[in-house]
């Protein structure tokens, strides 16, 4: 089993529309958890962090935690054809350890 | 500090030789990572420091892999008898841990290493 698993995709949603990417991960332990957007030839770059169970909400962002499911998502609002990426889901053990990286979700946008 | 900065952006390489590669993280950060990326994968764990102390090492990582942060500044990560299977995007990340914490990594633009 995957430490984090992610939904290859690609999941294609029309402009406007909420995306919804959904991750999962196997160590109950785990304390912190991240969303990465990666464009095609580019390196990841920070979206959000989520530490506590519950939404966190960032502009057009929210990140949902539920640990005792041990799932994370990440919702989108009024997708944008430049939202067109790679998302990864990262998750750590601790509060500053190292992050296990989900192999992506790639996410299309649709005119 | 415009960011963390990694070089070479590209190496090519013969399968046999060494290659080394360079990280400059941001200067306030604390913390410094290797990853390894391949097409269509998440990026890799192999290594991290604390200042200058190497905390962890990755178990999938082989003996050909080595890294340093002398004096806790800038990182190399060097890879010996290069194999065609040591193909990927290297990247570098720096991240601070303020009270016990991190708020993420910054990633830098990586290196991507082909050997033929």
């Amino acid at each position: 089993q995957k430490e984090v698993e992610q939904n290859s995709g690609p999941l294609s949603v029309p402009e406007g529309a909420i995306a919804s990417l959904n991750c999962t991960y196997s160590d109950r332990g785990s304390q912190s958890f991240f969303w990465y957007r990666q464009y095609s030839g580019k390196s990841p770059e920070l979206i959000m962090f989520i530490y506590s169970n519950g939404d966190k909400e960032d502009g057009r962002f929210t990140a949902q935690l539920n640990k005792a499911s041990q799932y994370v998502s990440l919702l989108i609002r009024d997708s944008q054809p430049s939202d067109s990426a790679t998302y990864l889901c990262a998750v750590g053990a601790g509060t500053a350890s190292k992050l296990t990286f989900g192999t992506g979700t790639r996410l299309q946008v649709t005119l | 500090d415009t960011g963390v900065s990694q070089n070479p952006r590209h190496k090519i390489t013969k399968r046999g030789q060494n290659v080394t590669f360079r990280c400059d993280p941001i200067s306030e950060h604390n913390r410094l990572y290797w990853y390894r990326q391949t097409l269509g994968q998440g990026p890799e764990f192999l290594t991290y420091f604390q200042n200058e102390a190497q905390l962890e090492k990755s178990r999938l990582l082989s003996d050909r892999f080595s890294a340093e942060r002398p004096k806790g500044s800038f990182s190399t990560l060097e890879i010996q008898r290069t194999e065609q299977g040591d193909s990927a995007m290297y990247l570098c990340a720096s991240s601070q841990t303020p009270r016990g914490r991190t708020y993420g990594y910054t990633f830098g633009s990586g290196t991507r290493l082909t050997v033929v």
